[in-house]
């Protein structure tokens, strides 16, 4: 079967660094996607991986383990305005996007 | 440049009406995508379509239908509404289909 996981919440202080896992088993595999997803808003692209390692991109960071079926999203300096939904999505066999629940990030000040 | 739009951005709608999601992009992607939202679970795929012409059924695609008459245009159609499909829609497209999508901004869409 097809699975993405990735916590339901996290919380952390503003200018600090959290990092977002996520894990997965699918059938196939054509690449990560992270996006984030404001309260009420679309979702909106961050980042694509498809092979390993790590992907810089400002203050927004994104690491694959295609071995591990692991990938994790780094977002550092952390600014209010980054509370939001983490959505982690795997592209499978078929170039359809399996999507996970989403990591909702709370930053306290 | 509007990007991708969805109309309308609300509705409520009683059990058994038709109903139609209407969306539109300017950006000539070859690729679009409905997707339907629910708490606590992942974007899940309704319908598809890789190009003008030509659809494709995702994870869910029960009591939903799609055509694809032109690049722009993509609507989704609800026979028949039943309380179940109360949820958010969002339309998507992408150049083509292993490239990243941009989403429309949703139809909230609550069935009664």
């Amino acid at each position: 079967g097809q699975n993405i996981d990735q916590p339901t919440e996290m919380t952390a202080t503003e200018g600090a660094i959290v990092q977002i896992n996520c894990t997965y088993q699918t059938s196939g595999f054509n690449g990560l996607f992270w996006y984030q997803q404001h309260a009420g808003e679309a979702p909106t692209f961050l980042s694509y991986n498809v092979l390993d390692g790590l992907e810089e991109k400002g203050r927004f960071s994104s690491f694959l383990s295609r071995s591990k079926g692991y990938s994790y999203l780094l977002l550092k300096e952390l600014q209010m305005k980054d509370s939001a939904s983490y959505l982690c999505a795997i592209m499978d066999s078929n170039y359809q996007l399996i999507w996970g629940a989403g990591t909702k990030l709370i930053i306290k000040p | 440049i509007a990007g991708i739009t969805q109309a309308p951005t609300s509705q409520i709608l009683a059990a058994g009406r038709r109903m139609t999601l209407r969306c539109t992009q300017d950006m000539r992607h070859n690729a679009m995508y409905w997707y339907r939202q629910d708490l606590g679970l992942g974007l899940r795929l309704i319908h598809y379509s890789n190009t003008a012409g030509t659809t494709g059924k995702g994870e869910v695609p029960d009591g939903y239908s799609v055509s694809r008459a032109n690049t722009d245009d993509f609507p989704l159609t609800l026979a028949s509404a039943v309380p179940s499909q109360t949820s958010v829609y969002f339309c998507a497209s992408s150049e083509t289909n292993n490239n990243e999508q941009f989403f429309g901004p949703g139809t909230r869409l609550t069935v009664l």
